[in-house]
């Protein structure tokens, strides 16, 4: 599976729209880009997930750069529950034993 | 409701004690994983299953062992073999279409 490369933290203020860009250059045509967040001290929860078009769901939004090689996910309207650890994985869809590469995500404060 | 279940939420060892750390899940998932976090950094595999008695090593699987001997259930051991056993550690199910479920995790403190 691929590397991914995110920024090591940001900030956002609440009720504004959290942009988190996640590179992925050398991303393959079959790996989908998949967005989980780990909130202190409890299990990472899934986010979203696309493979080209973008995506949208209750929580966010998932935009694909055209060549692929970065997406970035957005929260519309954050809350300071928002306030976690944001981890963008590649992966390709179905694989036979999912040896993902977490690398250590991107520490997204939301400030009042 | 539905979900994975770990326990206990925090465990003390002493050096040279195995310990062993439940996983349970009601979502009817075949694919169950071990994972291990370390202070500021991402999550490391130790041990998957894809199906019921059949187990393979993840990227750091020396000093652990599991069982599957029950879909629903997904046990890991942590032996005195591994040197450096404080960590989280984060047990998974794996639904359709490839999303992960996780346990709330164990916290695992050796004195």
């Amino acid at each position: 599976d691929a590397k991914t490369t995110q920024p090591t933290s940001m900030d956002c203020a609440e009720g504004r729209a959290a942009n988190l860009p996640c590179n992925h250059s050398t991303i393959s045509g079959n790996e989908y880009v998949y967005w989980y967040r780990q909130i202190h001290s409890q299990g990472p929860q899934y986010i979203i997930h696309g493979l080209k078009n973008n995506e949208t769901n209750e929580m966010a939004s998932l935009i694909i750069t055209e060549d692929r090689k970065s997406s970035t996910l957005i929260l519309p309207h954050a809350t300071l529950r928002d306030t976690a650890v944001y981890y963008c994985i590649v992966r390709v869809l179905p694989d036979s034993n999912y040896q993902l590469i977490w690398g250590a995500g991107t520490k997204l404060i939301i400030k009042p | 409701d539905g979900g994975i279940t770990q326990s206990p939420k925090y465990l003390f060892r002493k050096e040279g004690q195995n310990v062993t750390l439940s996983c349970e899940q009601n979502l009817n998932h075949d694919a169950m994983y071990w994972y291990r976090q370390d202070p500021g950094q991402g999550l490391r595999l130790i041990y998957y299953s894809q199906i019921v008695n059949d187990f393979q090593k993840g990227d750091i699987a020396e000093g652990y062992s599991v069982s599957r001997e029950k879909k629903e259930s997904f046990p890991l051991t942590v032996t005195s073999a591994q040197k450096n056993p404080t960590a989280f550690y984060l047990c998974a199910s794996r639904g359709p279409p490839g999303e992960l479920f996780f346990g709330e995790g164990s916290r695992l403190t050796v004195l």
